[in-house]
Order: C-alpha cells, then structure tokens, then sequence
C-alpha cells in the first residue's frame, strides 16, 4: 500500500518567515495530494490540494508543489503570522477513496 | 453551510464495554469516511461508505470494529468489548459524489475522543 513520510516533525519559525513543510509517497498511482491544518481539539481542515496533471498551485500566501518523478510534494507558506501555528499533514491518494498521511509537522511560528 | 458534526465530542468507558460513534455528514455529501488518529500521529482510514453501502472497510482492524450507514447520510461506528488500545480520536469525513473518476475534497468533522480506562 502507500506510504507517506513527512519532514520535519516540528518546524519554528520567526513571524514574517517562509515555511517549507515536504513529504514523499511511495505509490506512483497516487494522483491527488491534498494538506490539512489541525489545531489543538479540532479535526484537520484541508488549507489547499494538488492533483497529478498540476506542478504547482497558489492560493494567497499558500503554495504546494508536485515532483511525480520524484514522487514529493511540498507545502510553502510565505508571511507567516502566529495564527499559522498548528499540525500540518500532507496525504495522499492512491486511486479509490482512502487517503493514507503523513506523520503530521508541527509549526509553530513566534511573533 | 453545517460541516460534519459528531457525537459525542469525548466518550469515557471501561474496557469491555460497547460504545458508539456518530458522524452527521455535509448535506448532499454521498461519501462518508471513518479514521483513527492516535496521539502524534497522522489519521488512519478505517472504512468508506457510498451511499448506505460499505465499498472499503479494509482499514477496520478487527471484527471488533462495525459501522453502519443505512440511509445513506447519518452513519454510527460502533465498538464491541473495548480494549485500552482502542483509545484514539474517531474522525469522520464526507465528500461530495466524485465525476468521471475524479474523487472529490474530504473534509473532516472535529473527531470523538474515546478514552477506554
């Protein structure tokens, strides 16, 4: 089956910084990568998502980029503020329904 | 709109006992996704319903484990003879009706967290 491993595991960074969160999946079916945010309590909330046919999407001050002969894909995050601060996981999709993530990076971003 | 909303937000029971699990899904949403997220990790998928039916319950990790979803919206994860180890946050997802092959955005409701003493 996939299996998706996430880098680093806990990330801190200054506010105003960029972040670079990356993981790597295993199965070359993998077609969809979508990420989530999660704070403390609170189930994960997807932030933005990548299919296979796309390289690279923006959305405000969020990118994610997509390496399929590498098979990686990374999240960036330019101006970081403090609300930023939360567990980010990365997953992947492997044709069918199931998602399988990340072990999860934890941001935390210091004003 | 209402995202998907589960019930109990915590659940606190004895080992052996039965307990269940609801997960209200997005309106219209025809697929329903349970997962187990464990302390400091990554949440693993447990079953896949379209509609009433269970098309993937290949992540439920023994018998155990059952959910149900008879009228294709509300569906219950139901626990028998609890064990320590079942203690995890229970997430449920929903998406709506993927086209041409095109899988749709799950998205995710705030988790039960079931603490089995």
């Amino acid at each position: 089956g996939e299996n998706v491993e996430q880098h680093p595991s806990t990330l801190s960074v200054q506010e105003g910084d960029s972040a670079v969160i990356k993981c790597t999946y295993s199965d070359s079916a993998s077609n969809y990568f979508p990420w989530y945010k999660q704070e403390l309590g609170k189930g994960p909330q997807l932030i933005i998502d990548i299919r296979s046919n796309v390289g690279e999407k923006k959305d405000q001050r969020i990118a994610v980029t997509l390496n399929k002969t590498a098979k990686h894909f990374s999240l960036h995050i330019t101006e970081t503020q403090p609300e930023d601060s939360a567990v980010y996981f990365c997953a992947a999709l492997p044709g069918g329904n199931m998602l399988t993530f990340g072990g999860g990076t934890r941001l935390m971003v210091k004003p | 709109g209402a995202g998907v909303s589960q019930t109990p937000s915590n659940k606190v029971t004895e080992k052996g006992k039965y307990v269940e699990l609801r997960c209200d899904p997005i309106s219209g949403h025809t697929a329903l996704y349970w997962y187990r997220q464990s302390l400091g990790q990554g949440p693993e998928f447990l079953i896949y319903f379209q509609g009433t039916g269970a098309a993937d319950d290949s992540g439920l990790p023994n018998d155990r484990f059952f959910a149900v979803r008879p009228e294709g919206s509300v569906s219950t994860l139901k626990i028998q003879r609890t064990e320590r180890g079942d203690s995890a946050v229970y997430l449920c997802a929903s998406s709506e009706p993927g086209t041409g092959g095109r899988n749709q955005p799950q998205h995710f409701g705030d988790g039960t967290r079931l603490s089995i003493l």
